[in-house]
């Protein structure tokens, strides 16, 4: 079946520092990657879609310059969560479309951003 | 706001009980698909069910969908404490391919 890791699962960095998180499609080729926060005990805010070979697009009140995201070819999106500060510190989590009909997306298996 | 919305919030049942989850939402989609997610982890996919679609069966887990009342539910039979977990639906609307999720429900099964 289709398989998304992700990388690193977690993260503790300083405050003003970036921290760069990997979504790899291993065995299918992904065009459209979705980047996901997500806050303890609650559900998944969609972030961005990450489109190969072409800019993000992003969801309203989520800063472009903040979080970068690269998607420079079929298996690999990168989301850089830049200068980050405490309020930053959340579950992100990738995911993206196998292409098979009743299978939906796949996620990765998250990456828990904590910054001091 | 989430186009999903979830109830109950939270449910804890015995194991062999059966947990019954509630998924409503706000605009036409395409299809609905449940999740599972373990504490601190990522999404597990269980089902996809298209919107010309009813009902849907996967082991244990049954889904259903009325598109007219715009609610979906996911039945979890003879429940397992392994069965633990947030479940969450998530709808996928138009053609940018994206999914918007539910607030979730929390699942204890007490073994």
């Amino acid at each position: 079946g289709a398989v998304v890791s992700q990388h690193p699962s977690w993260v503790i960095c300083k405050s003003g520092t970036s921290v760069k998180i990997e979504c790899r499609s291993l065995d299918f080729q992904a065009t459209t990657m979705f980047w996901y926060r997500q806050f303890p005990k609650q559900s998944l805010m969609l972030m961005a879609t990450s489109n190969e070979g072409s800019k993000a697009t992003y969801e309203q009140g989520v800063e472009k310059d903040k979080f970068l995201i690269n998607h420079a070819s079929l298996t690999l999106s990168t989301l850089t969560v830049t200068s980050a500060h405490p309020e930053d510190s959340s579950f992100y989590i990738c995911s993206a479309s196998s292409g098979q009909a009743n299978y939906g997306y796949t996620f990765g298996s998250g990456t828990r951003l904590t910054v001091v | 706001s989430q186009q999903g919305e979830e109830d109950p919030q939270a449910l804890s049942i015995q194991e062999g009980e059966n947990a019954t989850m509630n998924c409503s939402y706000k605009t036409s989609i395409n299809n609905l698909q449940w999740y599972r997610q373990n504490s601190g982890r990522g999404l597990v996919h269980l089902i996809l069910i298209r919107s010309n679609e009813r009902e849907k069966h996967s082991g244990r887990l049954r889904v259903t969908l009325d598109t007219s009342k715009k609610s979906s539910s996911l039945l979890i039979t003879a429940s397992r404490a392994a069965d633990t977990a947030s479940y969450f639906c998530a709808t996928d609307v138009g053609n940018a391919g994206k999914s918007t999720f539910g607030d979730g429900t929390t699942l204890t099964v007490k073994p």
